[in-house]
């Protein structure tokens, strides 16, 4: 199956501090990758669609100068939080949809707002 | 809106059987599977589409029902690497690659 991997695993910075989390996708070519986002005992909640060479498509209620996207290639997405504070704190996951159906996910990247 | 699954918990002891729901208020074009430890990404099980078949492989299978909108995932002589939080990720149409994942059900498997 498709490998996807996040950098970094888990990642502490203080309020007010912008954090970048990458997405890779390894062994596939991706022209669209997904951003999630966990807090804990929840469900994943779908942030964006990032969308390679164009803007990425934001959920309604995510702000998107909060959480910036870049899909400059077709192996790399990153998702930067601008100016986190503490209710950012969270795990964050990006997944690829390889072939028509399934989405394989990277391992998550914890963030931990201080 | 989120899918809802039930139940929200259940605790098993090796070799029960299970059986997670997950019902949506819209109509679905397909359901997926995942299971994920905690503290890592979900594990995609499987996938069920409109006008498919019942899946399944092993003792861990599923069903769709399109007209209610619901979808039923069934676990068979649990093991303990089954323990984990299992989710529904529905997708409304063909193509849109987009899931909406449902609340979640804990499983607990105890020897």
């Amino acid at each position: 199956g498709a490998v996807v991997s996040q950098h970094p695993s888990w990642v502490i910075c203080k309020s007010g501090t912008s954090v970048k989390i990458e997405c890779r996708s390894l062994d596939f070519q991706a022209t669209t990758m997904f951003w999630y986002r966990q807090f804990p005992k929840q469900s994943l909640m779908l942030m964006a669609t990032s969308n390679e060479g164009s803007k990425a498509t934001y959920e309604q209620g995510v702000e998107k100068d909060k959480f910036l996207i870049n899909h400059a290639s077709l192996t790399l997405s990153t998702l930067t939080v601008t100016s986190a504070h503490p209710e950012d704190s969270s795990f964050y996951i990006c997944s690829i949809q390889r072939g028509t159906y399934e989405q394989y996910f990277g391992p998550g990247t914890r963030l931990t707002v201080t | 809106q989120q899918p809802v699954q039930s139940p929200q918990a259940v605790i098993l002891r090796e070799g029960e059987d299970a059986v997670i729901n997950c019902s949506s208020s819209k109509a679905l074009y397909s359901v997926h599977w995942y299971r994920q430890k905690h503290g890592e990404a979900p594990v995609f099980l499987m996938i069920l589409l409109k006008g498919g078949e019942q899946k399944g492989h092993e003792k861990i299978s599923a069903s769709f029902n399109e007209k209610k909108q619901q979808s039923s995932l069934y676990l068979t002589a649990s093991q303990l690497s089954y323990s984990g939080t299992y989710f529904c990720g529905t997708e409304i149409n063909f193509g849109n690659e987009k899931l909406t994942f449902g609340t979640g059900t804990r499983l607990t498997i105890i020897p």
